[in-house]
């Protein structure tokens, strides 16, 4: 059974601070997503990781991928109120259409 | 992009009655969508997979009969919550696998059973 997980589960944090969001899978997966919840809303993409080493970075945020540690980070630089949101990830499962999604991480951004 | 819309936004039923609820991609054709469940403050979990033209394929522990899906155009897929109890209430979300092999969200619905 494919597991993601993610870690923190809460996180606080002061403006301008950085810090990193782990996302950590059990099984070899083609891809690993990145979203943004906001309450009583759906998700958001932010990033989409194809392959061992990728990184991408949008703003203040910035998502890598390590395959073999089955290990994806988002990195927040200088955080800012607006970021404060709910952030999963998500993986495929191998051979399927399906994905499974992280546990999330709920992030509150103190002024 | 790719754009998914997802109808009701909210609905209140009824313990005992049943809710439709739709989604439908509506630049691209999908094959295969998917349902999610959210309960406050908690992950999305797989309901069930909806294949355009066969039946559901649905996840470990989701009933198939309180849960119906159906898929019966390239477009849409919709969920019926069949006699819906106030366990039932939740945050349904819905997603389709786009051209370019991303998913798409709908924009979710507010299940709520008195």
């Amino acid at each position: 059974e494919l597991k993601v997980e993610q870690n923190p589960l809460f996180l606080s944090m002061q403006e301008g601070k950085n810090y990193t969001i782990y996302c950590n899978y059990s099984t070899t997966s083609d891809r690993l997503y990145w979203y943004r919840q906001d309450p009583g809303k759906s998700l958001e993409s932010l990033f989409v990781l194809l392959s061992n080493g990728a990184v991408k970075q949008e703003g203040r945020l910035m998502a890598s991928l390590d395959t073999k540690a089955r290990l994806s980070t988002l990195h927040i630089t200088a955080a800012v109120h607006d970021l404060s949101a709910t952030y999963f990830c998500a993986v495929d499962i191998p051979g399927t259409y399906k994905y499974i999604f992280g546990t999330g991480t709920r992030l509150k951004v103190l002024a | 992009g790719a754009v998914v819309s997802q109808h009701p936004s909210r609905v209140i039923c009824k313990s005992g009655t049943s809710v439709k609820i739709e989604c439908r991609s509506l630049d691209f054709q999908a094959t295969t969508m998917f349902w999610y469940r959210q309960f406050p403050k908690q992950s999305l979990m797989l309901m069930a997979t909806s294949n355009e033209g066969s039946k559901a394929t649905y996840e470990q522990g989701v009933e198939k009969d309180k849960f119906l899906i159906n898929h019966a155009s390239l477009t849409l897929s919709t969920l019926t919550v069949t006699s819906a109890h106030p366990e039932d209430s939740s945050f349904y979300i819905c997603s389709a696998r786009d051209p370019i092999g991303g998913y798409t969200f709908g924009s979710g619905t507010r299940l709520t059973v008195v």
